[in-house]
């Protein structure tokens, strides 16, 4: 059975300590790994696409790469703003899954 | 500006009554979805599309409806045989299906 596994359930950092959000898939056919961002009461926000393990992408302060079971979001020196719910997407052969997502607090 | 809007934001219905949440986009997206999201749980696939006056169910159908007679537009029915309703509910839209998705702002529907 397809599955995405999203860690850890909440994070909180000071602002500028660095850290890694896990996304761990086990999926058959992986067709692609996304990346959003969501703030409280508002829909998710597109950050990244990932088709194939040894990929990586970067914006700002966020960068994603893939193995072949997990993903991680790495996130260099936070700001408050950086605070939010990020959440990953894996396309299998036949449907998209969405994680639970992690819960990350940026501390002044 | 392209996007995507929903409407309303919030939304308040009796039980037994039948609810329409509007989701429209201009982005020229072959391919929509809506999605349920309840606290702490990840999105919840309800129906999608791939194209105009075509649509499947996802995971969780029972007790929902929904239309594709335009593009532009696929509105949710939330119907009297869902039993648990109130939750947050999220319409995207991608180019094809399996592209990333672009996602509304969202409603949050009570039922009461």
């Amino acid at each position: 059975e397809d599955q995405v596994t999203q860690s850890p359930e909440a994070l909180r950092l000071q602002e500028g300590e660095s850290s890694s959000l896990n996304c761990s898939y086990t999926v058959s056919g992986l067709r692609g790994l996304f990346w959003y961002r969501q703030d409280p009461g508002k829909g998710p926000e597109f950050l990244f696409t990932l088709y194939s393990a040894g990929e990586e992408k970067e914006k700002e302060r966020l960068k994603a790469t893939l193995t072949k079971k997990e993903s991680f979001l790495h996130i260099t020196a936070p700001k408050p703003e950086d605070s939010a719910t990020y959440l990953c997407a894996v396309h299998g052969a036949s449907k998209i899954i969405f994680g639970s997502g992690t819960r990350l607090s940026i501390r002044p | 500006d392209g996007g995507i809007t929903q409407s309303p934001k919030y939304l308040f219905r009796k039980e037994g009554q039948n609810v329409t949440l509007s989701c429209e986009q201009n982005l020229n997206h072959d391919a929509m979805y809506w999605y349920r999201q309840d606290p702490g749980q990840g999105l919840r696939l309800i129906y999608y599309s791939q194209i105009v006056n075509d649509f499947q169910k996802g995971d969780i159908a029972e007790g929902y409806s929904v239309s594709r007679e335009k593009k532009e537009s696929f509105p949710l029915t939330v119907t009297s045989a869902q039993k648990n309703p109130t939750a947050f509910y999220l319409c995207a839209s991608s180019i094809t299906q399996g592209d990333e998705q672009y996602f509304g702002p969202g409603t949050r529907l009570t039922v009461t």
